[in-house]
């Protein structure tokens, strides 16, 4: 079983420029997460999908960053225009739909997108 | 704000040593969760225990809550080179949204 995947997993772009990042969780799983860890610090919540619904977007910065997941199945996440302090990886991670059987709690995370913001 | 501050930042021990790594937190929970992060790589989750359990053991890790003090301790024993990563605790509220700390950098010397 395919596990999360992330692309691209590093992009480098100029400060103004738009970058956009993709998800696609593990098959089957409704809740999707977007985190962030800049500089060795805590990984930041962004946000939480139960399928296609922004069920949680407390954590997003502020209106430059943009998620989505139509139909349900992946996620993008565009940063448009990038800041400098938007740098940092960006970790996309599912699990099954909370109250079922397989849902154990563990989040399963992809390897990240490293963005470098110049 | 950070909802979970593990502790130390950075622990280096020689291999066969045990490593523990401290969790403090902040709000009410559902249950606690321990993840590992090897460099470059995605988070994979070691071991989970809720809020009305005291101690669980998985293999070398054992981890212990203490929701009257908002703590939690992961013992990693017999520890080996290839336990060296980045732990992170992650707390689970009632809403589902896992929260993370900054984590603990492990360094086991072969």
């Amino acid at each position: 079983e395919a596990g999360v995947t992330q692309f691209p997993s590093h992009s480098v772009i100029e400060k103004g420029q738009t970058v956009t990042l993709r998800c696609d969780p593990i098959s089957g799983h409704d809740n999707l997460y977007w985190y962030r860890r800049v500089m060795g610090k805590e990984i930041k919540f962004l946000l939480h999908f139960v399928k296609e619904s922004k069920q949680d977007e407390s954590g997003m910065p502020n209106n430059r960053f943009l998620a989505e997941r139509t139909g349900g199945t992946y996620s993008t996440l565009k940063v448009q225009p990038a800041e400098l302090e938007d740098s940092g990886v960006y970790f996309c991670a599912s699990s099954p739909y909370a109250g079922t059987a397989q849902n154990t709690g563990e989040l399963f995370f992809g390897e990240g997108s490293r963005l470098t913001v110049l | 704000s950070q909802q979970g501050e593990e502790d130390p930042q950075a622990l280096s021990i020689q291999e066969g040593e045990n490593a523990t790594m401290n969790c403090s937190y902040k709000t009410s929970i559902n249950n606690l969760q321990w993840y590992r992060q090897n460099s470059g790589r995605g988070l994979v989750h070691l071991i989970l225990i809720r809020s009305n359990e005291r101690e669980k053991h998985s293999g070398r890790l054992r981890v212990t809550l203490d929701t009257s003090k908002k703590s939690s301790s992961l013992l990693i024993t017999a520890s080996r080179a290839a336990d060296t990563a980045s732990y992170f605790c992650a707390t689970v509220t009632g809403g589902f949204k896992t929260i993370f700390g900054a984590g603990t950098r492990l360094f086991v010397k072969a």
